[in-house]
């Protein structure tokens, strides 16, 4: 079983649509949660940061972290052809741990 | 500032050539790393450095070298260019010690195509 697994896609969605992404992972220990969104040809940047447990907003973004279940999702509403671009997530165990584990991204296309 | 920066942007080599990709940051971060993207996997970690003079392997380290010299520059040696190593470099850096420490910061990358 891979520490990270995330569905790569490519995901469609019409304007204004609710997109939901998800990752699934292994590891217990982790507990620091990340999304970060890599538009084409570009490196990618910190989108939404969540530790341990529980929901986090950001205007249009939420990031969703189930322990239990070990899963995690990020929300985008009101998606726009802005949005377009690839969402990885990516968690860490914290502490001396630096390092972080990658899910391979999911491609995301909105439509106008 | 200008976060992290690389050059160059893009590059093909010959199969057996050498390169150095050159890697800096200006956010005095301590923690840096390379990673190599490929289409479909995602980003696997190649080698990253806790400060200067100190690195250490990642996952996929054969093929590659590098060097920490100094806080700002973190650069990634090819020694013998092979057609596997064809792929997306990408640096980043973290600040262990603040905030959000997890965080890591990616520059641009480079392109790199091994013929």
């Amino acid at each position: 079983q891979k520490e990270v697994e995330q569905d790569p896609g490519p995901l469609s969605v019409p304007e204004g649509a609710i997109v939901s992404l998800n990752c699934t992972y292994s590891n217990s220990a982790f507990q620091y949660f990340m999304w970060y969104r890599q538009y084409s040809r570009k490196g990618p940047e910190l989108l939404m940061y969540t530790y341990s447990s529980g929901n986090k907003e950001d205007g249009r973004f939420t990031a969703q972290v189930d322990k239990s279940s070990k899963y995690i999702s990020l929300f985008i509403r009101d998606s726009q052809p802005s949005d377009s671009a690839t969402y990885l997530c990516a968690m860490s165990s914290g502490g001396s741990n630096y390092k972080l584990t990658f899910g391979k991204g999911t491609l995301l296309t909105v439509n106008p | 500032n200008a976060g992290v920066t690389q050059t160059p942007k893009f590059r093909i080599l010959k199969i057996g050539q050498s390169m150095t990709l050159q890697c800096t940051q200006d956010m005095n971060h301590n923690y840096m790393y390379w990673y190599r993207q490929d289409p479909g996997m995602g980003l696997k970690l190649i080698y990253y450095s806790v400060g200067a003079g100190i690195t250490d392997k990642g996952e996929v380290p054969n093929g590659y070298n590098v060097s920490r010299s100094t806080t700002e520059d973190f650069p990634l040696r090819l020694e013998l260019a092979a057609p596997s190593q064809t792929s997306v470099y990408f640096c980043a850096s973290s600040y262990f010690g603040g905030a959000r420490k997890e965080t890591q910061y990616f520059g641009p990358g480079t392109r790199l195509l091994v013929l």
